[in-house]
């Protein structure tokens, strides 16, 4: 199974402040990971996926082998950054057992 | 263009009752996927279909819940005896169906079982 974990439930971060969300995974294999973003009353949607090594509303995000780990980063909170996260695998076909990480609700504070 | 319809958005029903969730993905989408998302945690899968094919339900309660997509574009996902601990939001989701490519959820529908 392709497990990611999220350790933090919750980040609270002054607008202007650096922000990391932090994401390990535990699998074989060449990793493939998500960000998915949930603002309030609105749907998942995904932010960037490892692969394309882009930037997406100021977030980026490495995948590190050596620490398994793929976390989100932004140099300067914004308000409208208040959202839940989610890092996730992506379910590719085969009985991989998904399940998305738990979760971190990012609060940026005025 | 449209997004991954859902219905109903809300529902509560007793244990032991049966609910049906109905989902309808974004045309052209050959993948659809049932996710389940308890309180408190990430969206688990619970079944991915290719057309109307099951590629992965390996964390479907198969003994409860059922899921079907017929013609390949629709899909319901039945559950049936209804448990106290299946009260979650359940997400559909639709992609293109290449490995990997991104997907895209509907509003979700809440179960509340009493």
């Amino acid at each position: 199974a392709q497990r990611v974990t999220q350790p933090e439930k919750l980040l609270s971060v002054f607008k202007g402040a650096p922000v990391e969300l932090k994401c390990n995974y535990s699998y074989s294999g060449s990793p493939e990971l998500f960000w998915y973003v949930q603002y309030s009353r609105q749907r998942l949607q995904l932010l960037l996926r490892h692969i394309s090594r882009e930037s997406i509303k100021g977030f980026t995000a490495d995948l590190n082998k050596g620490e398994t780990s793929f976390h989100l980063k932004k140099p300067f909170a914004q308000e409208e950054d208040s959202a839940m996260y989610y890092c996730a695998p992506p379910p590719s076909g085969g009985y991989q057992k998904v399940t998305f990480g738990t979760g971190t609700k990012l609060q940026v504070i005025p | 263009e449209a997004g991954v319809a859902q219905s109903p958005r809300y529902k509560i029903i007793e244990k032991r009752q049966s609910v049906a969730f109905w989902c309808n993905p974004i045309s052209g989408h050959a993948t659809l996927y049932w996710y389940q998302q308890i309180l408190g945690q990430g969206p688990k899968l619970l079944i991915q279909f290719q057309n109307n094919g099951v590629v992965d339900d390996s964390q479907l309660p198969k003994d409860r819940f059922s899921a079907e997509r017929l013609k390949g574009v629709d899909s319901t996902l039945k559950i049936q005896p209804a448990k106290l601990e299946d009260s979650a939001v359940y997400l559909c989701a639709s992609s293109l169906g290449r490995p990997g490519n991104e997907q895209f959820f509907g509003p979700g529908t809440r179960l509340t079982v009493l």
